[in-house]
């Protein structure tokens, strides 16, 4: 158990709303990741954190921000969601070169 | 581009039996590899880093050819638990914030 909880577990939104999913973890780990899972898809990066107020875009930043204010939550902000974005968002750390998984969260833009 | 390639299956076996996953990936100089487990509606989990002497535990066999940039996991002696998605996972660069993941094979275990 890596210590990952993420916020909410499910979320069903209208398009044009603002969205922003937590991602909270209790061991101090340096880098954190924000990936979605789409049917068709392997899990693709969005945005990652290798610190406090440090972060970076993945492959699939468009319509995405972050933030990192705390070692412990990595924020995940979808300004206005549009249908596209309903995806299945996990949080990640890492130990090395070794990833571990939040257990997700489950949105629907509609 | 940065790939990884893999079997979608599903992969349909009896209990017991012996399955092997192969992967294939784009980039030579990829520096790490996994296999992740995923069971449905649930979190990626890490079953096994690859090491390039290919490595063991228990059940699972992975093994990495570099030259011709290919991964395989073998599972023997099936067990229902372990009906699952399968994930290969490539890293493509040394601070490891470049993990690129397969579509996943789906294998399924019956009684």
């Amino acid at each position: 158990d890596a210590g990952i909880t993420q916020s909410p577990r499910h979320k069903v939104t209208e398009t044009g709303t603002p969205v922003t999913l937590r991602c909270h973890q209790t061991e101090n780990h340096r880098y954190m990741y924000w990936y979605r899972q789409d049917p068709g898809h392997g899990l693709r990066l969005i945005h990652y954190s290798y610190g406090v107020k440090d972060t970076d875009k993945g492959e699939v930043s468009d319509g995405y921000s972050v933030s990192r204010s705390k070692t412990e939550d990595f924020l995940l902000t979808l300004e206005s969601a549009t249908s596209s974005q309903t995806s299945v968002y996990f949080c990640a750390i890492s130990e090395g070169h070794e990833q571990y998984f939040g257990p997700g969260t489950r949105l629907t833009v509609t | 581009r940065k790939e990884v390639e893999q079997d979608p299956g599903p992969f349909n076996v009896p209990e017991g039996a012996t399955v092997a996953f192969n992967c294939t990936y784009s980039n030579s100089a990829s520096q790490s590899f996994f296999w992740y487990r995923q069971d449905c509606r649930k979190e990626p989990k890490l079953l096994m880093s690859v090491y390039s002497s290919g490595n063991e535990d228990g059940r699972f066999t992975a093994q990495l050819n570099r030259a011709s940039q290919y991964i395989s996991l073998l599972i023997r002696d099936s067990k229902l638990s372990d009906s699952a998605t399968y994930l290969c996972v490539v890293n493509f660069n040394q601070a490891g914030t470049a993990l690129i993941f397969g579509k996943g094979t789906t294998l399924s275990v019956s009684s």
